[in-house]
Parts: C-alpha cells; structure tokens; sequence
C-alpha cells in the first residue's frame, strides 16, 4: 500500500467551477499534511498547509482534513484556466518523513 | 529573502560517470531534503539532513549519496551513473519539522 495515493486524473473543469482532488494516506499517525502545485517544467509550490481536522480556507483554495477516514481534500472555487497545473499531495508520517503522491493533472477549460 | 539555490539547471552525463548536484536552502532552514522526479513515478524521496547528519534516507541504491555542511548548504552524488538515473532532482528546505518544504528549481540530468 502507498503511503499517500491520489487520483491520477486527468481532471478537467469549466472556468468559474469548483474542481476538487482528493489524497487518502496510510499512515493514521500522520498530522501534518500539505498540497502543492506544480506548473509543467517547473518545480512544485506549496499552496496549502493543514494540521488539524475540518476545513481551512486561503482566498479560492479549501483545505479539508478528515484524519478518522485518513483523507485531505483540496478544493477550487472559481477555477481559472491559470489554476491547471499538477496538484501533488503530501504527508508527514509519524517518523517526520514526508511522502507525496503521484499527483492529479487538473485542467481548467476557458 | 532567496529561495532554495540548486546548481546546476541543466546536466548531461555520460553512463559510468559521476555526478555532484549542490543546494542552498533559505536562510535559516536547516532541514534539507532531496528528491528524484520522473514522469512516470513521480517524486521518490532520497534523503533528508538536519544539522549535518542524515535523517531518514529513501529506497535508492547506494550509488546515491549525500551530505550537508555546516552551513546547510548541501549536496548529493551519483556515481556510476545508469541511464534510469536521467530525472529532475529536486532540492527542498523547510524551517522545521511540521513545516512544508519549499524547493528549489531543480536539476535536471540526462544521461546519454
């Protein structure tokens, strides 16, 4: 079993809908979890940090954690075509190692 | 205040070679993490460094190796380069344990 597994995608959303990606991870003990961005040919950008259950909101993006079912989501509202990237996710296990997911292509169609 | 610095951008090695990558984390950050990226297996972990000395260290053969300095500054090596080996490797600090990592521009190396 992977540590942290996301939906692959490709994900493909309307400009101005809501686009959510979704990671479920291994390792209960985990408690620091993040998601990042990552444009084609360039390296990943941290975009949303969350550490305890429920949600946590920063301008258009929506973290959401829910540790007893081991799932982070990350939602879009108002998708614009400049969103379409690579959304990775990743964990802090209990041993203080990050792990990312494979990640999900995410296109946002003018 | 600088990014995370990784030299150099660009590499091609030739099979059976060596090769030394170098970062420079953010001012301050002390943990240094390195990762390979491929497109079909994405980012696979190497090694971490905190204060000079590896943390945790990821499924990759001895042929890859790292250090870090007293000044955080850190590098990792490849010897007997492989083919497999062509990825973008990336460079990551963060400022402490449950902080994300910030990473660098990464370098990509071809091996011919």
């Amino acid at each position: 079993q992977k540590e942290v597994e996301q939906n692959s995608g490709p994900l493909s959303v309307p400009e101005g809908a809501i686009a959510s990606l979704n990671c479920t991870y291994s390792d209960r003990g985990s408690q620091s979890f993040f998601w990042y961005r990552q444009y084609s040919g360039k390296s990943p950008e941290l975009i949303m940090s969350i550490y305890s259950n429920g949600d946590k909101e920063d301008g258009r993006f929506t973290a959401q954690l829910n540790k007893a079912s081991q799932y982070v989501s990350l939602l879009i509202r108002d998708s614009q075509p400049s969103d379409s990237a690579t959304y990775l996710c990743a964990v802090m296990n209990t041993g203080n190692q990050f792990y990312f997911g494979t990640g999900t292509s995410l296109t946002v169609i003018p | 205040k600088a990014g995370v610095t990784q030299t150099p951008r660009y590499l091609i090695k030739t099979r059976g070679q060596q090769v030394t990558l170098s970062c420079s984390p953010i001012s301050g950050h002390r943990s240094v993490s390195w990762y390979q990226q491929t497109p079909g297996q994405g980012l696979q972990f190497l090694f971490e460094y905190f204060s000079e000395t590896q943390r945790n260290k990821g499924n990759f053969p001895g042929r890859f190796s790292g250090r870090q300095f007293s000044n955080s500054r850190s590098e990792m090596n490849v010897s007997t380069l492989e083919l497999g080996d062509s990825a973008l490797y990336l460079c990551a600090s963060r400022q402490g344990v449950n902080y994300g990592y910030t990473f660098g521009s990464g370098t990509r190396l071809t091996v011919v």
